[in-house]
């Protein structure tokens, strides 16, 4: 079945150290997405990529890093630097390329905590 | 397009009864509209989306929305709720020949037996 993995669905984060989120779609889409769900908020855009090798900074990309060496693949990286960082963070896709009515389609999350 | 309202975090039903999910938006520009929903510790599924055409949209689970350009809205309906319809929902939209799609905050749904 085609969709999107997200791994590990659970992540500890201790002080001063970066964590990777890793990402793994095979629906063959172009563009993909990070975002961080936090209670009450709805979802807030972290990073997106319309196509490999290339990235963009969303709404709250401080502390935050990404990249994007494989089309299937979409890591984030949290950084020490993001001084909050418990969260739900899902990532998603979609396809459609210049043909922008395509929903994003959503891997299941990784609950993000500090120790 | 520019905000999504959901203007109501929570709402309570009981098993059977009809409910109205309001989602209103935003935008200088025509827009692509969706609803997703979302069940504990996971991520967003499709509920239905409107993208032109027929303003009334039919999604899965017995789910419908109106699209009414007028009072920019793109309320979210179902007939007769059951207790697995408990879960979170999400209004997004996004501008025709955008690339990114904005969120509402949610509404939770609870349905009681």
């Amino acid at each position: 079945d085609g969709g999107i993995t997200q791994s590990p669905k659970y992540l500890f984060r201790k002080e001063g150290q970066n964590v990777t989120l890793s990402c793994e779609q095979n629906l063959n889409h172009d563009a993909m997405y990070w975002y961080r769900q936090d209670p009450g908020q709805g979802l807030r855009l972290i990073y997106y990529s319309q196509i490999v090798n290339d990235f963009q900074k969303g709404d709250i990309a401080e502390g935050y890093s990404v990249s994007r060496e494989k089309k299937e693949s979409f890591p984030l990286t949290v950084t020490s630097a993001q001084k909050n960082p418990t969260a739900f963070y899902l990532c998603a896709s979609r396809g459609g390329g210049q043909i922008y009515n395509q929903p994003q389609h959503f891997g299941d999350g990784t609950r993000l905590s500090i120790l | 397009a520019q905000s999504v309202t959901q203007l109501d975090s929570q709402v309570p039903v009981f098993e059977e009864a009809p409910v109205e999910l309001r989602c209103n938006y935003s935008s200088s520009v025509s827009v692509y509209l969706f609803w997703y929903v979302q069940y504990p510790n996971q991520g967003l599924q499709l509920l239905l989306k409107y993208l032109s055409g027929s303003t009334l949209v039919k999604g899965i689970n017995g789910f419908e929305a109106e699209f009414n350009k007028s009072q920019t809205s793109f309320h979210l309906r179902k007939p007769s709720v059951h207790i697995s319809d408990t879960a979170e929902y999400f209004c997004a939209a996004m501008n025709t020949g955008g690339f990114k799609t904005i969120f509402g905050a949610g509404t939770r749904l609870f349905v009681k037996a």
